[in-house]
């Protein structure tokens, strides 16, 4: 299969931790990379090959992977990371990239 | 710094092309794949194909196979995405994304998108 997917939406309250998951058979053999993206604004990378944050995103922000599951968590949740956030990966298949859903993260 | 700036908004009518430009700077253009990606108001992101650095290949997922073409100039280091028979359906954000990978020690592989393009929105009305 070549879909990766992410429940919908999450909330999280202020200052606690959060995780947004992502599943996906492709996932067994390719890292996820996990975009935020805040309304009307282009996709921001956040975590790359499995666990590694881009140089000014906060360390708040972690990856990890487990079998077919990759993981975004946020730990101590701020009003600015609430956003939709997608993972991507590359299709098993070819050199075909998909990515899941999305996850609205709302922070109370 | 690593840039990448698309050309504006369009308004096409069904049926018509629809030719976006991605301009990079601050990196060697040639070093890079690059990829497009595009999102209808209100839906997710959905991965459109990548041209490769000399951009002599091109890889398209099957549903766009036909009515898509990705250039490159590498004389003024600018990519394009060219849509043909537009519909309703193709009414979206168009984004393009400079690939970048790596294989760890583990031989365990991974690439991701970095930096975007702002958007270029493409409506198609009639």
């Amino acid at each position: 299969s070549s879909e990766l997917t992410q429940d919908p939406a999450v909330s999280v309250a202020l200052g606690q931790t959060v995780r947004i998951t992502c599943q996906g058979d492709s996932l067994r053999k390719f890292y996820a990379s996990w975009y935020q993206q805040k309304p009307g604004q282009a996709p921001l990378l956040v975590i790359y090959a499995k666990d590694n944050r881009p140089s000014g995103i906060p360390d708040r922000f972690s990856g990890s992977s487990s079998g077919n599951t990759a993981s975004l968590t946020i730990t101590g949740a701020q009003a600015e990371d609430e956003a939709d956030y997608y993972c991507k990966s590359r299709v098993s298949s070819a050199y075909h990239w998909v990515f899941g859903g999305g996850t609205k993260l709302t922070v109370l | 710094q690593v840039q990448l700036v698309q050309s504006g908004a369009e308004v096409k009518k069904p049926g018509a092309s629809v030719k976006v430009s991605c301009k990079a700077s601050g990196y060697t253009f040639t070093n890079y794949y690059m990829h497009w990606v595009r999102q209808a108001p209100g839906q997710g992101l959905e991965w459109m194909g990548f041209i490769n650095p000399s951009g002599n290949s091109r890889g398209y997922p099957q549903k766009f196979q036909g009515r898509l073409t990705m250039t490159r100039d590498t004389s003024t280091n600018t990519d394009y995405m060219e849509l043909s028979s537009l519909t309703s359906e193709d009414t979206a954000v168009y984004y393009c994304a400079r690939d970048n990978s790596v294989v760890d020690n583990n031989g365990n592989a991974g690439w991701w998108f970095d930096p975007w393009g702002q958007g270029t929105l493409v409506t198609v009305s009639s």
